[in-house]
């Protein structure tokens, strides 16, 4: 069964410290994804990083496809980051797509 | 802009019940994905289906039925409601093999009492 692994389970951070966020895959994929679900919220795309790195706002991901490992970086965390952070990969072996996600990172950013 | 719409936004139902969950999108996107998200244990796919009248099983389809009728819609049937089950299922789609254009419905919580 292919398997994404995340690290840490649950995070507190202050506001303004920095998050890293860890992802590992049970096979080679070159189709990686971060979403963000606030609380009750719905689940929203973040970054899609295939490989290297790619950066949005105060959101850095680095992908390492002959380690099957990716990350994500938050910088100068804020409140409203707070909620639960999931890493998707590609578990498709056709054409299309067919994500398989990893259990979730939830942060909470506290004052 | 496009939208995908999942209803009920809450289903109360009771053990043993037959339960119809439903996902309209209007982004004329190819794939739909059923995914059941519990507490800790991330979201895991129940079903899916690339075209209309298209489904393939995923990881967790035993306990399930689904349906796409149409292209813009997906429905998913829990055949018998287990009591206690509480989860949230969630609706998504995408143009055929392209990750980073997966949209997601806000979701459906289930209770079963």
């Amino acid at each position: 069964e292919q398997q994404v692994q995340q690290s840490p389970a649950s995070l507190v951070l202050q506001e303004g410290e920095n998050a890293e966020l860890q992802c590992s895959f049970s096979i080679f994929t070159n189709q990686v994804q971060w979403f963000y679900q606030r609380p009750g919220g719905r689940l929203v795309s973040l970054l899609y990083n295939p490989s290297g790195t790619k950066q949005s706002g105060r959101l850095t991901s680095t992908t390492v496809i002959k380690e099957r490992r990716s990350s994500l970086h938050i910088s100068s965390s804020q409140i409203t980051d707070s909620g639960t952070y999931l890493c998707a990969m590609d578990g498709a072996s056709s054409s299309f797509s067919k994500l398989v996600f990893g259990q979730g990172t939830s942060l909470s950013v506290v004052p | 802009g496009g939208i995908i719409t999942q209803t009920p936004k809450f289903l109360i139902g009771q053990e043993g019940q037959k339960l119809t969950l439903k996902c309209q999108q209007n982004f004329n996107h190819d794939t739909m994905y059923w995914y059941r998200q519990d507490s800790g244990k991330g979201l895991r796919l129940i079903y899916y289906s690339i075209t209309e009248n298209d489904l393939q099983k995923g990881d967790l389809s035993e306990g399930y039925d689904a349906s796409r009728e149409k292209k813009s819609s997906f429905s998913l049937t829990v055949t018998s409601a287990q009591k206690n089950e509480m989860a949230v299922f969630l609706c998504a789609s995408s143009i055929q093999g392209a990750n980073s254009d997966y949209t997601f419905g806000s979701g459906t919580r289930l209770l079963v009492i």
